[in-house]
């Protein structure tokens, strides 16, 4: 069965770090992957997404994720951290037929920006 | 911003009494979701649609029921609320591949006195 691993429920950073959230995965076939951001009292919206293909894959706000099949790993990164970018953020695969419908996420991963 | 409303926004309700939520949709997707999502447990599924009338049970469905009766409007109900369902709660759609992303509503946050 497909899962996901957010390892660390929190980070913190200080303003301009580097932003990594890791993300690993299991899946017995090829999987499509996802990233997610929650602002606070709002609903999730895509940052990112991986469809096999291009191993590194760009999204909004400056995040980029890599997938590393030989790790079964899809990490977020971002070079600068902004204020801005304190959220939640979910790694989440694709699953198809069974009774758990289309997505499993993560725990989720809630990120601090340090002046 | 797709066009995805929950209603009511914010509930307080009695144990044992029944309560539904609704989720519309103005974007003709066919998959629909209901996700509940708690501390430390991420976003968990309770039920989802894959067209009107046809639906089926999540990992969480226990104690929830869901009815589609036109595409755009996906009900939950909690048949008689219990504490533990105290929670938030998005409704979600996609057109429903492995690959297509969902969208997500504002959420509900409904707690259970």
């Amino acid at each position: 069965a497909q899962s996901v691993t957010q390892l660390g429920s929190h980070v913190s950073v200080s303003e301009g770090a580097l932003v990594l959230l890791r993300c690993n995965y299991s899946s017995s076939v090829p999987p499509y992957l996802f990233w997610y951001v929650q602002y606070p009292n709002q609903g999730l919206q895509l940052l990112l997404k991986y469809t096999s293909a291009a191993t590194l894959v760009k999204g909004i706000n400056g995040f980029e994720a890599e997938f590393k099949k030989s790790e079964t790993s899809f990490h977020l990164t971002k070079p600068s951290a902004h204020m801005s970018d304190a959220a939640e953020y979910f790694c989440a695969v694709s699953v198809w037929g069974g009774s758990q419908g289309n997505l499993i996420f993560g725990k989720g991963t809630k990120l601090s920006v340090k002046p | 911003d797709a066009g995805i409303t929950q209603s009511p926004r914010h509930k307080v309700t009695e144990t044992g009494t029944p309560v539904t939520l609704r989720c519309h949709q103005t974007e003709n997707h066919r998959y629909m979701y209901w996700y509940r999502q708690d501390p430390g447990h991420g976003l968990r599924l309770i039920h989802y649609s894959y067209g009107v009338k046809d639906t089926d049970k999540g990992e969480v469905s226990d104690g929830y029921s869901v009815s589609r009766s036109k595409t755009e409007d996906f009900l939950l109900t909690l048949e008689s609320a219990t504490s533990s369902q105290t929670s938030v709660y998005f409704c979600a759609i996609s057109e429903g591949t492995s690959f297509d992303e969902q969208f997500f509503g504002p959420g509900t946050r409904l707690t259970v006195l």
